[in-house]
């Protein structure tokens, strides 16, 4: 199996704090991790590329220091929404493709963020 | 940067009815992946196609890959209300990066 989680599945937080969001493959090594952002009603848009050990990529337009990205294992990629406004609500999704084997990602079951 | 432009949006149809998503491109891919998916949930990968003019078939739904590997097409025979969903094309590029279009939105009725 390839099994990507993600926790929280929902989060609801003030304006101006920060919330972490953890994305783990679970029964598979992933050197590279991506997060995705989804508005309603909306496709998912690439926001940064996360690679085990390194500084994450991230895409135009997305702020790096807003969106703080860390891969510390081959298992667990966090994705850090500081301080976070109510613009930020969007439906977060993470995919993992496993080390070294095809080009597959598998997708997390994504978590959603309210910022009040 | 390569886009992919999905179509139609949205698509309500009835049960029982035929029901075809395109998926246009100007780039090349290497491959192009169909995924649909649930509300709350993250997607699901449907099927690869990687040969130009390839045709893979999932019971009721067939997949097609245009010859010059720029488009395809999602064709669903007879649908059913469990076929209700987001369905969304992704182009496979280069370092194997997705591109997802716009998504199309089913609703089949009963």
């Amino acid at each position: 199996g390839a099994v990507v989680s993600q926790h929280p599945s929902w989060v609801i937080c003030k304006s101006g704090t920060s919330v972490k969001i953890e994305c783990r493959s679970l029964d598979f090594q992933a050197t590279t991790m991506f997060w995705y952002r989804q508005f309603p009603k909306q496709s998912l848009m690439l926001m940064a590329t996360s690679n085990e050990g390194s500084k994450a990529t991230y895409e135009q337009g997305v702020e790096k220091d807003k969106f703080l990205i860390n891969h510390a294992s081959l298992t667990l990629s966090t994705l850090t929404v500081t301080s976070a406004h109510p613009e930020d609500s969007s439906f977060y999704i993470c995919s993992a493709r496993k080390a070294g084997v095809g080009n597959e990602q598998f997708f997390g079951p994504g978590t959603r963020l309210t910022v009040l | 940067t390569q886009l992919l432009e999905q179509s139609p949006q949205f698509l309500s149809i009835q049960e029982g009815e035929n029901l075809t998503v395109y998926c246009n491109s100007s780039s090349v891919f290497s491959s192009l992946q169909w995924y649909r998916q649930e509300p709350g949930e993250g997607p699901v990968l449907l099927v690869t196609v990687v040969t130009g003019g390839e045709v893979k078939k999932l019971k009721r739904l067939t997949f097609q890959f245009g010859d010059a590997r720029k488009d395809s097409s999602l064709h669903i025979t007879a649908a059913q209300p469990g076929d209700t969903g987001l369905y969304l094309c992704a182009g496979v590029g280069a370092g194997n990066m997705l591109t997802f279009g716009g998504g199309t939105r089913l609703m089949v009725k009963p």
